[in-house]
């Protein structure tokens, strides 16, 4: 099936260390995107990439960190710098715009937890 | 993106159409309507986009004003599945930063 795969699904993770949150589609999208969730809060972008080798810092990218090595993978590093990690983390993509929009897809998220 | 405004929870008996209004006043002439839903725990589901005519897939219909400044999607025979979050945004089809979603409104699908 095509789509966007997130893992793991839920992560614990201990204060102090940094985790790595995969992102794999493979849907030929250009773009690629972040966003983090707070509880009955809305989406909140970290960070975008819009081709490989290049990425943009969101509106809260502090304590993240990206790469994008490859088209079809977009990996988020949630560091030891970021100080409220907990939350459930979104991953998404694009393709190239079209005469009638360009709707942006979704992973089924993953939930990391600080202890 | 243009700023939407929907209202905040709304109730619906199952079986029934569900119709989820969205205010956009000031979308500009070349900005989508958008509607995705999320339910609890999984990420948002995209249902449908428009742009100055109504449009119609399998999920729902969104009819949209001939000043585009609202718009209502409807999903004509809602079931229990339906609870959901429903997001409206108006944005630019295209553009590179992602999308700008707020706290959409929250359907409850009543037996």
């Amino acid at each position: 099936d095509g789509g966007i795969t997130q893992s793991p699904k839920y992560l614990f993770r201990k204060e102090g260390q940094n985790v790595t949150l995969s992102c794999e589609q493979n849907l030929n999208h250009d773009a690629m995107y972040w966003y983090r969730q707070d509880p009955g809060q809305g989406l909140r972008l970290i960070y975008y990439s819009q081709i490989v080798n290049d990425f943009q810092k969101g509106d809260i990218a502090e304590g993240y960190s990206v790469s994008r090595e490859k088209k079809e993978s977009f990996p988020l590093t949630v560091t030891s710098a970021q100080k409220n990690p907990t939350a459930f983390y979104l991953c998404a993509s694009r393709g190239r715009r079209s005469s009638f929009g360009n709707t942006i897809y979704f992973g089924e998220g993953s939930w990391l937890t600080v202890v | 993106d243009a700023k939407t405004t929907q209202p905040t929870s709304m109730d619906c008996a199952e079986g029934r159409a569900a119709n989820l209004p969205c205010n956009h006043s000031t979308i500009s002439g070349n900005e989508y309507v958008y509607w995705y839903r999320q339910i609890h725990s999984q990420g948002p589901q995209y249902i449908i986009h428009g742009l100055k005519n109504n449009e119609t897939n399998e999920m729902a219909s969104l009819i949209i004003t001939e000043d585009r400044k609202s718009s209502t999607l409807i999903l004509p025979h809602a079931t229990l599945r339906d609870t959901a979050v429903y997001y409206c945004i108006a944005t630019l089809g295209g553009g590179a930063d992602g999308l700008t979603f707020g706290k959409g409104t929250h359907l409850i699908i009543q037996p």
